[in-house]
């Protein structure tokens, strides 16, 4: 039971590149969630999906589009890297609504240069 | 609008001793849950503790408890008996129901540094 894995842990853009971050689950939880953590910030909510097929914005969505084609992967895009997606990203996925705990990714460490 | 206020940007507390993590929060809610997460310096984020709106007794999770006050809207970690391994940041959550699946709203951090 590996938990939520995220591929790739670290990557370099440079500005104008797309890449796609995936975060898989084994868990069968229905809620995935893309984070980014800034230095000297919490984590800030990108966008989730409360199922498969669904997907919803969250605080800072713009730059970046998710797919949540199967119930067990939720992917993120970015279509062209800007030197402020600088950052780490973590994804997240929990079991049910009035969420308990959600369980979190190693992370991914993305620069943009 | 949801907020979550940590004022401590880093503690120190010598091994063994204990330390009170501060957190408070902002929500017209009524139903909501807190969360602290610990994050070492590896990177992960761990889950230490849960609180729910509606719970009567402040939440124990071994060495964790958290001191609940609702009406000053507080949601501190106490850590007992620190150990060295405790050192890392320490983030307060709260889940704030949006559309139907509640998201997390993070505090900035505390960085804790236990030392012998």
């Amino acid at each position: 039971n590996a938990g939520v894995t995220q591929t790739p842990k670290f990557r370099v853009l440079k500005t104008g590149q797309s890449m796609t971050l995936l975060c898989a689950q084994d868990m069968n939880h229905e809620y995935m969630y893309w984070y980014r953590q800034d230095p000297g910030m919490g984590l800030r909510l990108i966008h989730y999906s409360v199922g498969e097929g669904t997907t919803a914005k969250g605080e800072v969505p713009d730059g970046y589009n998710v797919s949540r084609l199967k119930k067990q992967n939720f992917l993120l895009g970015l279509e062209s890297a800007a030197p402020s997606q600088t950052s780490v990203y973590f994804c997240a996925s929990s079991s049910w609504t009035g969420a308990y705990e959600q369980y979190f990714g190693p992370g991914t460490r993305l620069t943009v240069t | 609008a949801q907020k979550i206020t940590q004022t401590q940007p880093g503690m120190f507390v010598q091994e063994k001793e204990a330390v009170t993590l501060d957190c408070t929060y902002d929500t017209s809610d009524p139903s909501y849950g807190l969360f602290w997460y610990k994050q070492p310096s590896s990177g992960e984020m761990i889950f230490l503790i849960y609180q729910g709106s509606y719970d009567q007794q402040n939440a124990t999770e071994g060495r964790y408890s958290l001191n609940f006050q609702k009406a000053r809207k507080s949601a501190n970690l106490v850590i007992s008996a620190s150990q060295l391994g405790d050192s890392a940041m320490y983030f307060c959550a709260m889940s704030a129901l949006t559309g139907n699946t509640d998201k997390l709203i993070f505090g900035t951090g505390t960085r804790l540094q236990v030392f012998p």
